[in-house]
C-alpha cells in the first residue's frame, strides 16, 4: 500500500543540524510532489516547503529560507529534509506528505503523511 | 497570503451544526483546502478547491466560499469529528500556508 515511513526521533543541541528522512512506497515517487510540515508544541500546522522528485526543485517558505535544505534520492525512493543552525524553537514534529494532483482539477491536497519524526532541540 | 481562523475554539455536542471559518488576505479564488488533524495522527485532507470532499470524506463535511472567505460545515458532529480544523491555500503555487487552525471541542 502507498505509504510514507519516516526516520526515529532526534535530539539535538541549539545550533545544530538535523536529517529527516522519508521514504516512499507502493506509488510511482517520482510523480509526485512531496511537502514537508510541522507541528510545534502548542502551535498549529506550518509549511516548510516542497520539493520535486524528478528533477529536484524546491520552494521553501521564507521563514525557513537558507536554513531549510530538501534533497531526494531517487533510487531509494526517499526525500531528505536537513534543517541547520537549530534553535528550541524548531522543537517540533516533522512530517514528510505526498501531494496529490490531477491534470484537470489540479491540486487534490496532501493525501498521504508519514507518520512524523519528533525533533527536540535541548541543550 | 496570510490565513486566520475563527474561531479559535469551538465548544459543542455530538449531533450539532459545527461552522468553521477561513479568511484569506488576498483573493485566492477557491484553491483552498481543509484538513483534520487529531493527536497522535497525521492530518487528513478533508476538502480541495474550497468545496470538492476528498476520496472518502463523508458527506456530513462540506466546504464553500471563493475569494477571501471560506466555510467549513460540519453537518452533524459524531464523535470521532472532534479534532482541530486546518485551512491552506495554494494560491501562490510553491508556497503554501496553512491557518491557525480551528479546536472543536466536546
Amino acid at each position: 500500500q502507498v505509504q510514507l515511513v519516516q526516520s526515529g526521533a532526534e535530539v539535538k543541541k541549539p545550533g545544530a543540524s538535523v536529517k529527516v528522512s522519508c521514504k516512499a512506497s507502493g506509488y510511482a515517487f517520482m510523480n509526485k510532489f512531496m511537502h514537508w510540515v510541522r507541528l510545534a508544541p502548542g502551535q498549529g500546522l506550518e509549511w516548510i516547503g516542497i520539493i520535486n522528485p524528478s528533477g529536484g526543485s524546491t520552494s521553501y517558505a521564507q521563514k525557513f529560507q537558507g536554513r531549510v535544505t530538501f534533497t531526494r534520492d531517487t533510487s531509494a525512493s526517499v526525500t531528505y529534509m536537513e534543517l541547520s543552525s537549530l534553535t528550541y524553537d524548531d522543537t517540533a514534529i516533522y512530517y514528510c506528505a505526498r501531494q496529490d494532483y490531477d491534470d484537470y482539477v489540479g491540486f487534490l491536497g496532501l493525501d498521504v503523511w508519514g507518520q512524523g519524526t519528533t525533533v527536540i532541540v535541548s541543550s | 497570503i496570510v490565513l486566520t481562523q475563527s474561531p479559535a475554539t469551538l465548544s459543542l455536542s455530538p449531533g450539532e451544526r459545527a461552522t468553521l471559518s477561513c479568511r484569506a488576505s488576498q483573493s485566492i479564488s477557491n484553491t483552498l483546502a481543509w484538513y483534520q488533524h487529531k493527536p497522535g495522527q497525521a492530518p487528513r485532507v478533508l476538502i480541495y478547491g474550497a468545496s470538492t470532499r476528498a476520496t472518502g470524506v463523508p458527506a456530513r463535511f462540506s466546504g464553500s466560499g471563493s475569494g477571501t472567505e471560506f466555510t467549513l460545515t460540519i453537518s452533524s458532529l459524531q464523535s470521532e469529528d472532534f479534532a482541530v480544523y486546518y485551512c491552506q491555500q495554494y494560491a501562490s503555487w510553491l508556497l503554501f500556508t496553512f491557518g491557525p487552525g480551528t479546536r472543536v471541542e466536546i
